[in-house]
């Protein structure tokens, strides 16, 4: 079954710009997989930021964005703030109703 | 407003069952396809199932099929997801999240399921 990649952690520095992306074990990310980004930071349900590829959700700031970086989903966090430190996860669709959600990347601001 | 409240949760016994139930307001209930999506402690999140709006088509992760049966009363506008020979891995927090345009565009806060003896 494909795995979908995410790297474990990354730091960015207050007001920095970082990009955290999502791969698959064989082949590459394209639209056709609807991929989407989810927040959640401890003991929280998980906040929607971005479906399909690069549409940003209901209320969530544009320093958020979306899209297809060489063979990977991508999110981009513009002038990161405190607040942004979170666990990010990517989730891709199958195919026949399946979804594999990445193993998420802990973000911390620093 | 959108709100997904899960009930259910709780303490069960290795090989034991247990449903879950989401109650669902503030949108057309049976218009969206609905699913269920689980983190074990200190774990990420992992899709578990997914039903369509109205019922008729169902999808499940290798890991629960054969075990695990989701279903919905759009009448009551509530998700279900009984859960029957439980094991320790299935040790987690359920959330039940709203599909749309192909992702999970609202979710509940969790209800918490542990299998231990």
């Amino acid at each position: 079954q494909t795995v979908v990649t995410q790297e474990p952690s990354f730091s960015v520095s207050p007001g920095g710009t970082v990009t955290l992306t999502c791969g698959l074990s064989s082949g590459s990310v394209s639209t056709s997989y609807y991929p989407s980004w989810y927040q959640q930071t401890p003991g929280q349900a998980p906040r929607t930021l971005i479906y399909n590829t690069i549409t940003r959700s209901s209320g969530v700031p544009d320093r958020f964005s979306g899209s297809i970086l060489g063979n990977k989903s991508a999110l981009t966090i513009t002038g990161a703030q405190a607040d942004d430190e979170s666990d990010y996860y990517c989730v891709m669709y199958m195919g026949s109703g399946i979804w594999v959600f990445g193993g998420g990347t802990k973000l911390t601001v620093l | 407003e959108v709100q997904l409240l899960e009930s259910g949760g709780g303490l069960v016994q290795p090989g034991g069952s247990l449903r879950l139930s989401c109650t669902a307001s503030g949108f057309t209930f049976s218009t969206f396809a609905m699913s269920w999506v689980r983190q074990a402690p200190g774990k990420g999140l992992e899709w578990v199932s997914t039903i369509s709006g109205g019922g008729g088509s169902t999808y499940y992760a290798d890991s629960v099929k054969g075990r695990f049966t989701i279903s919905r009363d759009n009448s009551r506008n509530t998700l279900y997801l009984q859960m029957n020979s439980l094991r320790a891995e299935d040790t987690a927090v359920y959330y039940c999240a709203k599909g749309r345009q192909q992702h999970f565009d609202s979710w509940g806060q969790g209800t918490l399921v542990t299998v231990s003896s």
